[in-house]
């Protein structure tokens, strides 16, 4: 089984419907991040959070919110969305106490904004 | 502030032939993290290599070793052997010990020729 899950994996949706989309990691790793990914453009930060109590802003947080319902699950909503928001989305994980870095990636969500 | 840019947007290699692939970044942390992941039409981000910025060794991983050169702030990925499975967006990415705040460079689509 897939250490970092992501639900939907693609999702069509219309201008100013509410959406959100979920994220479950197996590993025990206490920090979460989520990440828009665009051509040409990499992968941008949204949110990212070092335990349940702890949530900050990325670099583009703006029509975006997020929720850490327990250490296991992170979740994006996007209030209501637009079309400039069509964009494939990663949660990723990391651990505080690994010494080597590195993060670990769901398989994300294409999402489609009509 | 983070930054990590990969100015090549796409590259092209013969089988079986090298390639290296170039980052640069800046920070005015001394204690950090740099990687390559690998995103193959799959969409799912791999971890190629990372590198610690206390070890003046460059890191080796099979036939994917990068070229440190950390006065420079540059963090070169070389491919040996190229094969076509190598194919794929080279992402890389640089995090600070203490943030884990990662950034990622916009990308480099990476061609293998047969």
């Amino acid at each position: 089984d897939a250490d970092v899950t992501q639900t939907p994996r693609n999702r069509i949706t219309k201008t100013g419907k509410r959406i959100m989309l979920e994220c479950s990691q197996t590993k025990g790793h206490d920090r979460m991040y989520w990440y828009r990914q665009d051509p040409g453009l990499g992968l941008r930060l949204i949110y990212y959070s070092f335990d349940v109590k702890d949530i900050n802003k990325g670099e583009i947080s703006d029509g975006y919110s997020v929720s850490r319902q327990a250490q296991a699950k992170f979740s994006l909503s996007l209030e209501s969305a637009i079309p400039n928001q069509t964009a494939l989305y990663f949660c990723a994980t990391s651990d505080t106490t690994a010494a080597r870095g590195e993060q670990f990636f769901g398989p994300g969500t294409r999402l489609t904004v009509l | 502030a983070q930054t990590v840019t990969q100015s090549q947007p796409e590259m092209s290699v013969q089988e079986a032939e090298t390639v290296t692939l170039s980052c640069t970044y800046d920070t005015s942390e001394s204690d950090y993290y740099l990687f390559w992941y690998k995103q193959p039409p799959s969409r799912q981000m791999i971890l190629v290599i990372r590198q610690e910025a206390y070890k003046q060794q460059n890191a080796t991983e099979n036939r994917f070793s990068v070229n440190f050169q950390k006065a420079a702030k540059s963090f070169s990925l070389k491919i040996s052997d190229s094969q076509l499975g190598d194919a794929a967006m080279y992402f890389c990415a640089h995090t600070t010990s203490g943030t884990y705040k990662y950034i990622f460079g916009t990308g480099t689509r990476l061609k293998v020729l047969a």
